[in-house]
């Protein structure tokens, strides 16, 4: 069965550093996903991209953020200059056509900022 | 804001009981999903109840939905022990329709 993967699997980083979250959609999903699950806390949705661009976003996701599909298979989150509370669970998911119909999600990169 | 509120945050119960967990939001939605997550893992999606339905099955799982109380509830029968877990209920609003609303989720506890 398709499945969504990511890597790395956790990811230790020091503050003010850049870090890229991968992850690799299901093949023919057309839409692409980013949240975040600080510990402890709900999962909180970051970013939409549909057709090479954003589709919406939430307030979490500012300028240290972007996303990037940049072959036919990656689908990548960057955070530029991480800070602490950027520790958290990444989720990135897909689905065929819109949150209309269900998510498939991958199962996280744990990101840990000291 | 949408986000949805499961109630209650923690059960406990013991296997072969049924678990009822209810999820509530605030604004009009295209559908309503349930999601579990294990300890420390990924998201699995259970079931997609849209708004023009009112109770969906799959396997032992039940979910309604009621759009005038803006409520929905998951069933879980005859539980077992790998049932444990949190389950999440997550809406896509009407006009939201690329953003996915999750609630605070219900641990469940199945006692062997």
């Amino acid at each position: 069965e398709p499945e969504v993967t990511q890597t790395p699997s956790h990811q230790v980083t020091q503050m003010g550093q850049e870090v890229i979250l991968r992850c690799v959609p299901i093949s023919n999903h057309l839409y692409f996903y980013w949240y975040r699950q600080i510990l402890g806390q709900k999962v909180e949705f970051l970013v939409s991209f549909y057709n090479n661009e954003i589709s919406e976003k939430s307030e979490i996701f500012d300028d240290q953020f972007s996303v990037e599909r940049p072959d036919g298979s990656n689908f990548t989150l960057k955070i530029r200059s991480t800070k602490l509370e950027d520790s958290a669970m990444y989720f990135c998911a897909s689905s065929e056509d819109s949150a209309y119909n269900e998510q498939f999600f991958g199962p996280g990169t744990r990101l840990t900022v000291l | 804001s949408q986000q949805g509120e499961e109630d209650p945050q923690a059960l406990s119960i013991q296997e072969g009981e049924n678990a009822t967990m209810n999820c509530s939001y605030k604004t009009s939605i295209n559908n309503l999903q349930w999601y579990r997550q294990n300890s420390g893992r990924g998201l699995v999606h259970l079931i997609l109840i849209r708004s023009n339905e009112r109770e969906k099955h799959s396997g032992r799982l039940r979910v309604t939905l009621d759009t005038s109380k803006k409520s929905s509830s998951l069933l879980i029968t005859a539980s077992r022990a790998a049932d444990t877990a949190s389950y999440f209920c997550a809406t896509a609003g009407l006009n939201t329709g690329n953003q996915f609303y999750f609630g605070t989720g219900t641990s469940l506890t199945v006692i062997p």
